[in-house]
């Protein structure tokens, strides 16, 4: 079956440290894969997304995703967390046989002044 | 304005009755999506519509039903609600002229508590 997988459920950081979200997909064939941050009472925004090409892809608010076919990842990096940042994040695929998102169960960011 | 919007923000309702809520969006899209989110959980799709005669059920579409009054409009109903239906629903769009749907645009959500 088509999933995707955030391992981790909370991370935190301290603010101006550097972030990495992993994500994990499994599908048969390379899916879409996006990024979306929810910030509290808020709706999803689209970070940044992946389709073909160059494996490294940029995003708003500075963050960037590195798309690993070897390992079946798109884990999410930014280079100097900001408080703004804490969220929660969650990865998602479109692709396969499904005519629909699959999402992760997300990663809650929380960050230290 | 925003470009997807869903009415209400909020809502307290009793089990047993019917709810319905709104989504209504200008992006122009023709693909709207129905799903809710429950911590832990990520998001689940409920129903989908491709266009107004394409309805899809999705992942948990036990207890719900749509309407797709029109290309910018995109309702969920619950018949008679139950408890375990509190949740945070949002809606969705996106442009099936674009590959993968270059990604879902969503509302602010809808926080639905069933008492």
């Amino acid at each position: 079956a088509q999933s995707v997988t955030q391992p981790d459920i909370h991370i935190t950081v301290s603010e101006g440290a550097s972030l990495e979200l992993r994500c994990n997909y499994s599908y048969g064939a390379t899916p879409y894969l996006f990024w979306y941050v929810q910030s509290p009472g808020q709706g999803l925004q689209l970070l940044l997304k992946y389709f073909s090409g160059d494996t490294l892809v940029q995003g708003i608010k500075g963050f960037e995703a590195e798309f690993k076919r070897s390992q079946s990842s798109f884990n999410l990096r930014k280079p100097s967390v900001h408080w703004s940042d804490a969220a929660e994040y969650f990865c998602a695929a479109w692709g396969g046989s499904a005519r629909q998102l699959t999402f992760g169960s997300g990663t809650q960011l929380t960050v230290l002044p | 304005d925003a470009d997807v919007t869903q009415t209400p923000r909020n809502r307290i309702t009793k089990t047993g009755k019917r709810i319905m809520l709104e989504c209504s969006q200008t992006k122009g899209h023709d693909r709207m999506y129905w799903y809710r989110q429950d911590p832990g959980l990520g998001l689940r799709l409920i129903y989908y519509s491709f266009d107004v005669k394409d309805i899809n059920k999705g992942e948990i579409s036990d207890g719900y039903s749509v309407s797709r009054q029109a290309q910018a409009k995109f309702s969920l109903s619950l018949e008679s609600a139950i408890p375990n239906q509190t949740a945070l629903y949002f809606c969705a769009t996106s442009d099936s002229q674009l590959a993968g749907g270059q990604g879902q645009y969503f509302g602010p959500g809808t926080r639905l508590t069933v008492t």
